[in-house]
């Protein structure tokens, strides 16, 4: 079974704290994806990297930075965290190329207070 | 840019009934993937269907099963036999041709659909 794990199901931080999140997959996936989604605005992309060390803004890359060092990890880092990035964050992994499916994480439900 | 269209937030049905979600997205490729991913409560995003823009032949997986109108930029899905643990998010989604490089996802808003026992 493909697995997508993420580092939290929760988190609570203050405005400004820097917050790193943290996914792994274990089925050797070139593609990795960050999405944000709200009530409302079904799923936004914020960032993707389709091998390590690469990386591409997705349509809402404003206030996040990612980093890819192992293939099988793609974090997502909110430098000085805001109220307006409270929110719930799926991560995604998928083969390249063809259209295979995108495989998803639980989630983390960030609130920033 | 691509877009999908949800026009249903929330939907709901008699358990054992059939249901469809709609789906309407604008692109000016030929050539793409549409999804449709189910997300039960607190659980993990998973997919229902995938189809391929170049068969015509509508996809099916079990009880559930697409009316894909290439023409009209359609895509709906249709639940048979309603159970309760169809209860659950249901996002459409589209994705570019089959080259390295296309394969983000670009969403629809999401339709809740509840079943009434």
């Amino acid at each position: 079974d493909v697995k997508v794990t993420q580092s939290s199901r929760y988190l609570v931080k203050r405005t400004g704290e820097k917050v790193f999140l943290e996914c792994v997959q274990d089925m050797d996936h070139e593609n990795m994806f960050w999405y944000r989604q709200d009530p409302g605005l079904g799923l936004r992309l914020i960032y993707f990297s389709y091998d390590v060390k690469m990386k591409e803004k997705g349509d809402i890359p404003e206030g996040y930075s990612v980093s890819r060092e192992k293939k099988e990890r793609f974090s997502l880092i909110l430098e000085s965290a805001s109220t307006n990035q409270t929110s719930m964050y799926l991560c995604a992994s998928t083969h390249g190329g063809s259209g295979y499916e995108q495989y998803f994480g639980p989630g983390t439900r960030l609130t920033v207070t | 840019a691509q877009t999908v269209t949800q026009s249903q937030p929330e939907m709901s049905v008699q358990e054992a009934e059939t249901v469809t979600l709609s789906c309407t997205y604008d692109t000016s490729e030929s050539d793409y993937y549409l999804f449709w991913y189910k997300q039960p409560p607190s659980r993990q995003m998973i997919l229902v269907i995938r189809q391929e823009a170049y068969k015509q032949q509508n996809a099916t997986e079990n009880r559930f099963s697409v009316n894909f109108q290439k023409a009209a930029k359609s895509f709906s899905l249709k639940i048979s036999d309603s159970q309760l643990g169809d209860a659950a998010m249901y996002f459409c989604a589209y994705r570019s041709g089959p080259y390295f490089g296309n394969e983000k996802l670009t969403f629809g808003t999401g339709t809740r659909l509840t079943i009434i026992p």
